[in-house]
């Protein structure tokens, strides 16, 4: 198993660029959640999914989009990104609450 | 919704002393309460966690404490070595499907 997998590894961008962070897990783990992370402030959830077909929001979700077409993937969308995204992004997936982290994906915003 | 309160932000300790970090929670309903390990550039790592029917669980040199009447939990590491150097987050949550909360993370420094 590759547990969970995120893409890229590194991104910049410039102010108002869009892109996707691609998150794949190979576990058939119905739940799925983005967390950035940020020094000081611990991990904040950003969008959280309970199966395919149903996400939600958590504590910081301006600016971002998600979509769960299928049981392994859970992409996040920043639409225009701004310098205050600059952060560390972790997917993750879990099981009866267990949760299981990916690599992270360090994005610079310019 | 429930919030993560995680004391103290940063501790050093010499080799082979004790460590003990202290969450608090708000919400009486969570009864999962796990505990990560991060080190420098990696992802968090699952390294124990207690859900409410318990009060203590160990595993070798690290142990957790539950006490929910007050609505506290602590980690507690024993003979600390270099290696456990890193930065620990508490967390808590419901039910397997509703979000993981989590503290803001404590620094611990092990002196050699």
């Amino acid at each position: 198993n590759a547990g969970v997998t995120q893409t890229p590894k590194f991104q910049v961008l410039k102010t108002g660029q869009s892109m996707t962070l691609q998150c794949a897990q190979d576990m058939n783990h119905e739940y799925m959640s983005w967390y950035r992370q940020d020094p000081g402030m611990g991990l904040r959830l950003i969008h959280y999914s309970v199966g395919a077909g149903i996400t939600d929001q958590g504590e910081v979700p301006n600016g971002y989009n998600v979509s769960r077409s299928t049981t392994e993937d859970f992409p996040l969308r920043l639409l225009s990104a701004a310098p205050s995204q600059t952060s560390v992004y972790f997917c993750a997936s879990s099981v009866d609450s267990v949760m299981y982290f990916g690599p992270g994906t360090r994005l610079t915003v310019t | 919704g429930e919030n993560v309160e995680q004391h103290p932000s940063t501790l050093s300790v010499q080799e082979g002393d004790s460590a003990v970090i202290k969450c608090t929670y708000s919400d009486s309903a969570s009864n999962y309460f796990p505990w990560y390990k991060q080190e420098l550039g990696k992802r968090p790592q699952l390294i124990i966690d207690i859900r409410s029917n318990v009060g203590e669980k160990k595993d070798q040199r690290i142990a957790v404490t539950l006490n929910k009447t007050a609505k506290h939990f602590s980690l507690h590491i024993t003979e600390t070595q270099p290696e456990d150097s890193a930065v620990y987050f508490c967390a808590a949550s419901f039910s397997g499907n509703t979000p993981l909360v989590f503290g803001k993370g404590t620094r611990l420094s092990v002196i050699a």
